[in-house]
């Protein structure tokens, strides 16, 4: 357990639609990141936030969002969401943001299916 | 940004020690070499990482070529746990993972 959790396990829904998917980091940490995870595409990195502020972009479509709350909790939120949205959505936490030798702790993975 | 390069798969016996290699031949001078794993059906886990010298811990060792252009990852004795992708990454601006190695053990 890496003390990273992430609501919900697994979603279903439609295309168009748009879901929030939730993320509390490991306690002390003031870092949260989001990568999405697709069959074709590998674990990519989509963004960072540290304590509230945005600090780095990854592959992240405009549809996509996040924020990161005062209490340090992450939110992603996906909208007019499309089939190839289908995937699973990782959401990592560390100490200081700092990626140069920083370890990254992962949560289990939010899995969403778009019909 | 520099690149890795793993072979997408190997085997090995349980109990027997386990060499994975990376090249990563674009390497800059600060870019530290990560090692992650992910079994299947979780979000990936960190292993070990460097940036010159060798590097132990419970998990593995990390040897690193003294051009820092390869390193390879040593499992000393492989279990039936171990089965998994491992991502060999150059941890700079973000966790690029690529498709990394899928390990294979057999008993």
């Amino acid at each position: 357990d890496s003390g990273v959790t992430q609501t919900p396990k697994h979603l279903i829904t439609a295309t168009g639609q748009r879901v929030t998917l939730r993320c509390s980091p490991r306690s002390g940490d003031l870092s949260v990141y989001w990568y999405q995870q697709s069959l074709d595409q590998g674990l990519q990195f989509l963004i960072q936030y540290y304590n509230g502020e945005e600090r780095a972009k990854g592959n992240i479509l405009e549809r996509f969002s996040a924020q990161q709350f005062p209490d340090l909790h992450s939110e992603l939120n996906l909208s007019s969401l499309e089939l190839g949205d289908s995937a699973l959505y990782f959401c990592a936490s560390s100490v200081e943001g700092y990626f140069l030798q920083e370890t990254q702790y992962f949560g289990p993975g939010t899995r969403l299916l778009v019909l | 940004d520099a690149k890795t390069t793993q072979p997408n798969s190997m085997e090995s016996n349980e109990e027997e020690p386990v060499h994975l290699p990376c090249n990563h031949s674009t390497i800059s001078g600060t870019d530290y070499i990560h090692w992650y794993r992910q079994l299947p059906s979780q979000g990936p886990e960190y292993v070990i990482h460097g940036l010159t010298s060798n590097v132990n811990n419970r998990m593995a060792s990390l040897a690193i070529a003294e051009d820092r252009k390869s390193s390879t990852l040593i499992l000393h004795r492989a279990t039936l746990r171990d089965a998994a992708v491992y991502y060999c990454i150059l941890q700079k601006q973000a966790l690029n993972f690529g498709k990394g190695t899928s390990l294979l053990v057999t008993p």
